[in-house]
């Protein structure tokens, strides 16, 4: 059972360089979420999507923008990649209708603007 | 507005002392509230979580947390730290609006000393 999978693990961007991280689920859920973990910030929310096509902002979404592909599938892309954004990017997804709230993970994304 | 306040970025003992990690929480309603665990070059994963069914709640690897209404906090607790217990831990509150949206709080690294 693969869970949460994002692709790729590692990207070098340059600034003003565009690029999209790919993230799907197998797990039947219907919400969907990207996070950016930075040292001493802990994770912060960019975009969720509650269901299929819907999207919302998170916390910090400026910078990003997002698509929810399908039910399984929920990309992040930056249009214009700038040193601001080098971060760990998390991609999570969950169940609702009287689940938990609890969050599936995935093993994150290490992306390095120069 | 939710907020998630943890105490301490960093925190040291010596295995087989007590591990305890604060965590206190700003909710107008009461929440979800969660304790998530992070190994090095890994996604999280759920350690507990309280969803009002009991207020001390029991979660993997001997953790547990009690929920304090009147303190609005979340403590995380193990009796007898052993040196796997050696990560980040998060502390997390979820609004069940309109798909879980998971606020954390800025993370916890536990060290543990031989």
């Amino acid at each position: 059972n693969a869970g949460v999978t994002q692709t790729p693990k590692f990207q070098v961007l340059k600034t003003g360089q565009s690029m999209t991280l790919q993230c799907a689920q197998d797990m039947n859920h219907n919400s969907m979420y990207w996070y950016r973990q930075d040292p001493g910030m802990g994770l912060r929310l960019i975009y969720y999507s509650a269901s299929e096509g819907t999207t919302d902002k998170g916390e910090v979404p400026n910078g990003y923008n997002v698509s929810r592909l399908n039910k399984r599938e929920f990309s992040l892309r930056l249009e214009s990649a700038a040193p601001s954004q080098t971060s760990v990017y998390f991609c999570a997804s969950s169940g609702t209708g009287g689940a938990s709230g609890e969050l599936f993970f995935g093993e994150g994304s290490r992306l390095t603007v120069l | 507005a939710q907020s998630v306040t943890q105490l301490g970025s960093h925190v040291s003992v010596s295995e087989g002392a007590l591990v305890l990690l604060r965590c206190n929480y700003s909710s107008s309603v009461p929440p979800y509230l969660f304790w998530y665990v992070q190994y090095p070059n890994q996604g999280l994963q759920l350690l507990l979580k309280y969803t009002s069914a009991a207020t001390l709640v029991k979660g993997i690897n001997g953790f547990e947390a009690e929920f304090k209404k009147s303190e609005t906090s979340f403590h995380l607790t193990k009796p007898s730290a052993h040196m796997s217990d050696a990560a980040e831990y998060f502390c997390a509150v979820t609004l069940l609006t309109g798909g879980f949206k998971t606020i954390f709080g800025a993370g916890t690294r536990l060290f543990v000393k031989a």
